[in-house]
């Protein structure tokens, strides 16, 4: 079946610790993005990629970093610059510029 | 900077009424489109519109958009218990990938 998978479910992450989070499609899609979700909130965009080995900042970059070397893949590195990173991390893709975009089943970040 | 809002933020509703989600953005846009989520779940695509006057309807949903307005309309006809989720609506930028998402409305229908 094809879709995005997102791993692990929840994760923990110790004080001065990079995470990264994983992302995979297999809808042959040229866009991918990440956001991320604060309880009671709607989503923000952290970073997205038209293609690959291109990508841009969104508009909470600020302490996190992304790489695009494949087309079916666009991991998360949630850093420590990045102090309050507990939230809810949803990875989605589309086919094309504009296309509606399609959510894997989200990664649950917690601080320990 | 595009700006989205939705009210209300908080719905609730009785089984068998009918009700309206708004959502209203502050520019010019070529897209817009609404999203169910269930509580811990991810986003779930419903609909997507893309010209003024645009209606799309699902079952016991239907959306509308009215881009002289800046606005779009989630309605929900005699509501049924599923349909208990928070509700996105989400607006496209000209000219590029970035899509700004309202807060959400919680719905949650009483039987």
């Amino acid at each position: 079946d094809g879709g995005i998978t997102q791993s692990p479910k929840y994760l923990f992450r110790k004080e001065g610790q990079n995470v990264t989070l994983s992302c995979e499609q297999n809808l042959n899609h040229d866009a991918m993005y990440w956001y991320r979700q604060d309880p009671g909130q709607g989503l923000r965009l952290i970073y997205y990629s038209q293609i690959v080995n291109d990508f841009q900042k969104g508009d909470i970059a600020e302490g996190y970093s992304v790489s695009r070397e494949k087309k079916e893949s666009f991991p998360l590195t949630v850093t420590s610059a990045q102090k309050n990173p507990t939230a809810f991390y949803l990875c989605a893709s589309s086919g094309q510029i504009q296309e509606t975009q399609y959510f894997g089943p989200g990664t649950r970040l917690l601080v320990l | 900077e595009l700006k989205v809002e939705q009210n209300p933020l908080f719905l609730s509703m009785q089984e068998g009424k009918n009700y309206t989600i708004y959502c209203n953005y502050s520019t010019t846009s070529d897209r817009l489109y609404w999203y169910r989520q269930d509580p811990g779940k991810s986003l779930e695509s419903l609909f997507v519109l893309l010209s003024n006057g645009a209606v799309k309807q699902e079952g016991r949903l239907m959306a509308s958009l009215d881009t002289k307005a800046r606005l779009s309309t989630l309605h929900i006809t005699a509501a049924v218990h599923d349909l208990s989720a928070t509700y996105f609506c989400a607006v496209g930028n000209f000219g590029n990938e970035k899509l700004t998402f309202g807060t959400g409305t919680r719905l949650t229908i009483i039987p």
